[in-house]
């Protein structure tokens, strides 16, 4: 069964820190992959997506993620965090442009003002 | 998202009790879903809808059934709720119909955080 790999249940940074996040994905064939993040008692909102081209994306908020299809990888970086990025980040994997989305477990993130 | 609204925001119920949690879109999309978000175990989905006449078990959809009222309307029922249905249950809309850059993405309602004792 296809699944999905967060390494990190939570990180704590100080601010400025650098951070990178961990996603890993088992399935072989195409795959749509996405980043959500949840801040603090909301509903989770889209970071980026990847679903072909360029395998670096850039989403909201400074944040990138490098998909590296032989690593079966889709890791989340931002180069300085802020207090304002702690939150929970969900990486979800879709088999193909059908299919139903596989959530990660997340990752908490809480930076250190 | 505004446009993914349910009701209720919070309920706390008894075992045995039957719930009924609501979910309405304006977004106009085809698909709808429900999932559980357990700590520690992320989201997990339950039941996914692709238009009104077709329902779809996810992942967990035991003790839970769903009903899809209306292309804007879809809900989630536990007939008999028992305690280790306590969770936050969101819902969510996608559409393949959509132009390229937002087709198959999910947007998310504000969930509701349901508690059995």
């Amino acid at each position: 069964a296809q699944s999905v790999s967060q390494h990190n249940h939570h990180v704590i940074l100080s601010e400025a820190a650098s951070l990178e996040l961990g996603c890993n994905y088992s399935y072989g064939g195409t795959v749509n992959l996405f980043w959500y993040v949840q801040y603090p008692g909301q509903h989770l909102q889209l970071l980026l997506k990847y679903f072909s081209g360029d395998p670096l994306v850039k989403g909201i908020k400074g944040f990138e993620a490098e998909f590296i299809k032989s690593k079966f990888s889709f890791n989340l970086r931002k180069p300085s965090v802020q207090w304002s990025d702690t939150a929970e980040y969900f990486c979800a994997v879709r088999k193909g442009s059908q299919g139903n989305l596989i959530f990660g477990k997340g990752t908490k993130l809480s930076v250190k003002p | 998202d505004a446009d993914v609204t349910q009701t209720p925001r919070n309920r706390i119920t008894k075992t045995g009790k039957r719930i009924m949690l609501e979910c309405s879109q304006t977004k106009g999309h085809d698909r709808m879903y429900w999932y559980r978000q357990d700590p520690g175990l992320g989201l997990r989905l339950i039941y996914y809808s692709f238009d009104v006449k077709d329902i779809n078990k996810g992942e967990i959809s035991d003790g839970y059934s769903v009903s899809r009222q209306a292309q804007a309307k879809f809900s989630l029922s536990l007939e008999s709720a028992i305690p280790n249905q306590t969770a936050l249950y969101f819902c969510a809309t996608s559409d393949l119909r959509s132009r390229a850059a937002v087709r198959n993405e999910q947007f998310f309602g504000p969930g509701t955080r349901l508690t059995v004792l």
